[in-house]
C-alpha cells in the first residue's frame, strides 16, 4: 500500500485561531484522500473526500466553512481547522486510497483546542 | 444511522486461544469490507479484507467470514496473542461510490497471557 505522511502528530492551539494538518502520499499519486475524525472511544467518522484539483466533498453536518480542505497536488491534501473551538478537539486522520482498492492511513494528529 | 455496527466494545480471550470479534452492516450495496487494528493516538493498520464475491478470505492467523445474507462478518484470530490486544475497527464500502469507508464503532480485544 501507499505511505503515507501526517503532520504535525499533535497540536495545541487556541480557541478563535486556525490549524492546518498535513497529509502527503509519499509513494504513490493520490487523486482522492480521505479525512476522518475520532472522538475518545468512538468510531472513526468520515469528514470529506478529498479531490485533488477540484472541490472537497464533505459528509452530512461536516461544516465545509469550518474545516477547510486543499488537495493542490497528487502528493499533498490539507485540512485547515479554522476559529477552532474546544469542541473542535479530536483526533483527525488521513486516507490515501492506493492502488489494488488499499487504504492506507496516516498516524493522525491529536488537536486540542483551549 | 450506524450502517456498520460491532456490538461488543470489548472482548477478552486467554493466550494461544481463538478470538472472534463480529460487525453487522445495514446497507446491501456494501461490496468490500476491511479489517483495522488501531492503537490509541495512532492511525488504524489494515489487516484483512473481503470482496463481497467471497465469503472467506485467510491471512496467516487471520480470517474473515462474510455471512452477505445476514449482513455479517466476522474475524478471527487464532491463536490469539498478546500484541493482539488493541482495538479493532470493522469497515465496509461502496466501491463505485468513491471508495469511502464507513467503519463500525469498535471492539477493544484484551489477549491475556
Amino acid at each position: 500500500g501507499a505511505v503515507v505522511s501526517q503532520h504535525p502528530s499533535r497540536v495545541i492551539c487556541k480557541s478563535g485561531t486556525s490549524v492546518k494538518i498535513e497529509c502527503r502520499s509519499l509513494d504513490f499519486q493520490a487523486t482522492t484522500m480521505f479525512w476522518y475524525r475520532q472522538f475518545p472511544k468512538q468510531s472513526l467518522m468520515l469528514m470529506a473526500t478529498s479531490n485533488e484539483g477540484s472541490k472537497a466533498t464533505y459528509e452530512q453536518g461536516v461544516e465545509k466553512d469550518k474545516f477547510l480542505i486543499n488537495h493542490a497536488s497528487l502528493t499533498l491534501s490539507t485540512l485547515t481547522v479554522t476559529s477552532a473551538h474546544p469542541e473542535d478537539s479530536s483526533f483527525y486522520i488521513c486516507s490515501v486510497q492506493g492502488s489494488n482498492y488499499g487504504y492506507t492511513f496516516g498516524s493522525g494528529t491529536r488537536l486540542t483546542v483551549v | 444511522d450506524q450502517q456498520v455496527k460491532q456490538n461488543s466494545p470489548s472482548l477478552s480471550v486467554q493466550e494461544g486461544r481463538i478470538s472472534i470479534l463480529n460487525c453487522d452492516y445495514t446497507n446491501s450495496m456494501f461490496d468490500y469490507f476491511l479489517w483495522y487494528k488501531k492503537y490509541p493516538a495512532e492511525g488504524p493498520t489494515f489487516l484483512i479484507s473481503i470482496s463481497s464475491i467471497k465469503d472467506k478470505n485467510e491471512d496467516g492467523r487471520f480470517t474473515v467470514f462474510l455471512n452477505k445474507s445476514a449482513k455479517h462478518l466476522s474475524l478471527h484470530i487464532v491463536p490469539s496473542q498478546p500484541g493482539d490486544s488493541a482495538v479493532y475497527f470493522c469497515a465496509a464500502s461502496e466501491r463505485d461510490q468513491g471508495g469511502k469507508l464507513i467503519f463500525g464503532q469498535g471492539t477493544e480485544l484484551s489477549v491475556k497471557p
